[in-house]
């Protein structure tokens, strides 16, 4: 079955206490991003990455570090989370960069932080 | 930069009435691409509906169809006939390259 699969599905935390929340795509896209989504903002974007090995930053980067070892998997870190990083995260691929491809989504992480 | 708007925060509608989600957007890009996504209370988001921007006909998926006004830039999603289970979370986006959001509305259906 083709889909997007993220790890873990909840997740409570401390501040300051490294975590990395994975993400793996089943249909060889190249195209993989995350976001986050926080009531009365829609889902904003985090960092995105067109291809292995190239990651760029999207509208709300800053606490978030991602890689692109491999073309499947796509991990968001932070490396000090804060409460203010408290959301739902989603990790999203799409075939490629163009307007035509539909973006398929992960089912979503919800973090907390304490 | 690139801008959605959804102008309703809530909508209801009665079981088997059609109901109208609004957005519009904002680009001066003559290519992009035009999706409607559901997010039922479980939080998964769910792809409904795609339009071109470059599509003379709009687009249709069943029950959901697209009334895609181009020189108005607006892509409101048309849901006919709604059933209990169309309750949840619509939101509007557009990709140029990234894709961008818009902040959502939340259909209730009415039995």
């Amino acid at each position: 079955e083709a889909q997007v699969t993220q790890n873990p599905r909840y997740l409570i935390t401390v501040t300051g206490k490294k975590l990395t929340v994975t993400c793996s795509q089943n249909m060889n896209h190249e195209y993989m991003s995350w976001y986050r989504q926080d009531p009365g903002l829609g889902l904003r974007q985090i960092y995105y990455s067109m291809n292995v090995e190239v990651t760029d930053k999207g509208d709300v980067p800053e606490g978030y570090k991602v890689s692109r070892k491999e073309k499947r998997n796509f991990p968001l870190i932070l490396e000090s989370p804060s409460p203010n990083q408290t959301s739902l995260y989603f990790c999203a691929s799409s075939l490629l960069l163009a307007d035509t491809d539909t973006q398929y989504f992960g089912p979503g992480t919800r973090l907390t932080v304490l | 930069a690139q801008k959605i708007t959804q102008t309703q925060p809530g909508m209801f509608v009665q079981e088997k009435e059609a109901v109208t989600l609004d957005c519009t957007y904002d680009t001066s890009d003559q290519s992009y691409g035009l999706f409607w996504y559901k997010q039922p209370s479980s939080g998964e988001m769910i792809f409904l509906i795609y339009q071109g921007s470059y599509d003379e006909q709009n687009a249709t998926e069943g029950r959901y169809s697209l009334n895609f006004q181009k020189a108005r830039k607006s892509a409101n999603l048309v849901i006919s006939a709604s059933q209990l289970g169309d309750s949840a979370m619509y939101f509007c986006a557009m990709r140029e390259h990234d894709m961008r959001f818009g902040a959502g509305t939340r259909l209730t259906v009415k039995p």
